[in-house]
């Protein structure tokens, strides 16, 4: 099955700086690609996805960018805001099996 | 558009004791997901359902965990009888039909449990 492995487990960086979060996957099947974000205590909600069809796709200050020969992903954050400061998880799936696979998740803090 | 609704949202109970959990999703949503969230991990698969069948319950423990969706709407997950190690957050899941690469996910608050 799809294994997705997620690099740094923690991140901190200075309000303002640039956080890049990557990801690899192993099943060369999987064309979907979102990214969550999770608030202590809170549901896990979809800030952007990424079909296999393009290689980049950028939402205001959040980018993802998609390398399906090397089979990696990464989530690419500008300027950030004290409110980024949460736990950011890539996932992958299939047209064929649809749930998704998730990482082990990476914990952003921003320091004001 | 209301959201995927959980409940309960705390349980506390003694290993070996009994739980279930119940789930409504988004009206609509053909495909329902239970997914297990162990603090400090990403959320792992336990059920997909899609209508009222299912389509991938390989990572489900069938010795103690169990989940249906008789009428193809809401979803009970059921453990019998938990373990320690059970003590998670138990995610549920919905998302619309199945065409095309990817269909947008959401997920319910969550039901957290603890095993004691």
């Amino acid at each position: 099955g799809e294994n997705v492995e997620q690099h740094p487990s923690t991140l901190s960086v200075q309000e303002g700086d640039s956080a890049v979060i990557k990801c690899t996957y192993s099943d060369s099947a999987s064309n979907y690609f979102p990214w969550y974000k999770q608030e202590l205590g809170k549901r896990p909600q979809l800030i952007i996805d990424i079909r296999s069809n393009v290689g980049e796709k950028k939402d205001q200050r959040i980018a993802v960018t998609l390398n399906k020969t090397a089979k990696h992903f990464s989530l690419h954050i500008t300027e950030t805001q004290p409110e980024d400061s949460a736990v950011y998880f890539c996932a992958a799936s299939s047209q064929g099996r649809r749930a998704l696979t998730f990482g082990s998740g990476t914990r952003l803090q921003v320091q004001p | 558009e209301a959201g995927v609704a959980q409940s309960p949202r705390y349980k506390i109970i003694e290993k070996r004791q009994s739980v279930a959990f119940w789930c409504n999703p988004i009206s609509g949503h053909a495909t329902l997901y239970w997914y297990q969230q162990i603090l400090g991990q990403g959320p792992k698969l336990l059920i997909q359902f899609q209508n009222n069948g299912v389509v991938d319950d390989s990572q489900l423990p069938k010795d103690r965990f169990s989940a249906e969706r008789l009428k193809g709407v809401d979803s009970t997950l059921k453990i019998q009888p938990a373990k320690l190690e059970d003590s998670a957050v138990y995610l549920c899941a919905s998302s619309s039909t199945l065409t095309g690469p990817g269909n947008t996910i959401y997920f319910g608050e969550g039901s957290w449990l603890t095993v004691v």
